[in-house]
């Protein structure tokens, strides 16, 4: 099946630094990544979708001059934490949009990314 | 807005006993997934239901789609420990993202 990969997988920053998380499609074309985030024991919140070669549509709530997404290519999407502050503190994940079929499907997860601010 | 909701939110069960966790949206569904995520990983897709009524199988797992396709379930039967897991539904109406269930998080004690 298609394989995302997400880089880091955890990361500890200061608190008004920036993290980049990168998320790469790496046998398959995503036109379309989304970027969710997940706090401990709780469910997965969208927090933009990410359309190669135009900007991110964020989800309401979500800050888009804090969390910066760019889709330069068909098989990278990443997502900086501008100005990180420990209340960003959360696991974040990407994942891919595969076309199966007759039907989209965001099947494909990468490993997350567990960041920590100090 | 559209809401996914799922429950139980815990199930505890003994080894060999049956488990089923429900999912049911305020909307209409074009599709609903299932993923499966352990503790510290991420999910892990399982399997899309797509057509109303629709029932699949796998192995011990039945995952069903209701005729309005509005509900969904997963039962897993003769739980094993490494059935261990937050079991999440995800469903999307047409053209939108998915939007996730708050999961059910199974334990299981041998």
């Amino acid at each position: 099946g298609a394989v995302v990969s997400q880089h880091p997988s955890w990361v500890i920053c200061k608190s008004g630094t920036s993290v980049k998380i990168e998320c790469r499609s790496l046998d398959f074309q995503a036109t379309t990544m989304f970027w969710y985030r997940q706090f401990p024991k709780q469910s997965l919140m969208l927090m933009a979708t990410s359309n190669e070669g135009s900007k991110a549509t964020y989800e309401q709530g979500v800050e888009k001059d804090k969390f910066l997404i760019n889709h330069a290519s068909l098989t990278l999407s990443t997502l900086t934490v501008t100005s990180a502050h420990p209340e960003d503190s959360s696991f974040y994940i990407c994942s891919a949009r595969v076309f199966s079929g007759t039907v989209n499907t965001e099947a494909f997860f990468g490993q997350g990314t567990r960041l920590t601010v100090v | 807005g559209q809401q996914v909701m799922q429950i139980p939110q815990y199930q505890h069960v003994q080894e060999g006993e049956d488990f089923t966790t429900y999912c049911n949206s305020s909307t209409t569904l074009s599709n609903i997934q299932w993923y499966k995520q352990r503790p510290g990983g991420h999910p892990v897709f399982l399997i899309q239901l797509v057509k109303s009524g629709e029932v699949k199988k796998q192995k011990r797992l039945t995952f069903q789609f209701g005729e309005a396709k509005k509900n969904s379930s997963l039962h897993i039967t003769a739980t094993q420990t490494t059935d261990v897991g937050t079991y999440f539904c995800a469903g999307r109406q047409a053209g939108t993202a998915l939007i996730f269930g708050k999961g059910t998080t199974l334990s299981v004690s041998s």
